[in-house]
């Protein structure tokens, strides 16, 4: 079955270094999107990505986070500036284009687990 | 509550019982889902039901909605020690451009014991 894959499973970095998140979404879905859950809280959205541009973000997403699709396999998240309170599990997801409108089952990645030290 | 609460936070069952959570929204939305995660892994789609459908089926999994109440459940038959997981329902609004975008609920922490 495709799979969503992330890389680094883990990554430590200390405060205000620059951080990218990788990610190889399934490779005919056409939506990513970067999930992120602080650990004992719940699943928040951070920003979606069409077409070769943002098309969604969340009031988290700020000037210091970033995505891109460097080529046509890989979508990263780049955190500019890490702080303390970026600790936590970073998810990405893909989906197919919509068959009915709105959105389908994403499949996500196994994770990112982000400490900031 | 806010938008996707699961009910309850917990449960525990006896390996074939049935387990049954709940979860309820405030807002309009085009579709509703229900994800698995297992302690500090990711998360895994189990079904999507829309707006316009009332139940679905997929297996061991039967999910309801309600859109007149804002509700949604998830019922698990014959449940298994490996069911053991966190199950969390997401919601996506019906406006064309917030469709795409997630909104997870807290999640019900399910323990099967064998």
């Amino acid at each position: 079955e495709p799979e969503v894959t992330q890389t680094p499973s883990h990554q430590v970095t200390q405060m205000g270094q620059e951080v990218i998140l990788r990610c190889v979404p399934i490779s005919n879905h056409l939506y990513f999107y970067w999930y992120r859950q602080i650990l004992g809280q719940k699943v928040e959205f951070l920003v979606s990505f069409y077409n070769n541009e943002i098309s969604e973000k969340s009031e988290i997403f700020d000037d210091q986070f970033s995505v891109e699709r460097p080529d046509g396999s890989n979508f990263t998240l780049k955190i500019r500036s890490t702080k303390l309170e970026d600790s936590a599990m970073y998810f990405c997801a893909s989906s197919e284009r919509p068959r009915q409108g709105g959105s389908d089952g994403y499949t996500f990645g196994s994770g990112t687990r982000l400490t900031v030290v | 509550s806010q938008q996707g609460e699961e009910d309850p936070q917990a449960l525990s069952i006896q390996e074939g019982e049935n387990a049954t959570m709940n979860c309820s929204y405030k807002t309009s939305i085009n579709n509703l889902q229900w994800y698995r995660q297992n302690s500090g892994r990711g998360l895994v789609h189990l079904i999507l039901i829309r707006s316009n459908e009332r139940e679905k089926h997929s297996g061991r999994l039967r999910v309801t909605l309600d859109t007149s109440k804002k509700s949604s459940s998830l019922l698990i038959t014959a449940s298994r020690a490996a069911d053991t997981a966190s199950y969390f329902c997401a919601t996506a609004l019906s406006s064309s451009g917030s469709a795409r975008q997630l909104t997870f609920g807290s999640g019900t922490q399910l323990t099967v014991l064998p």
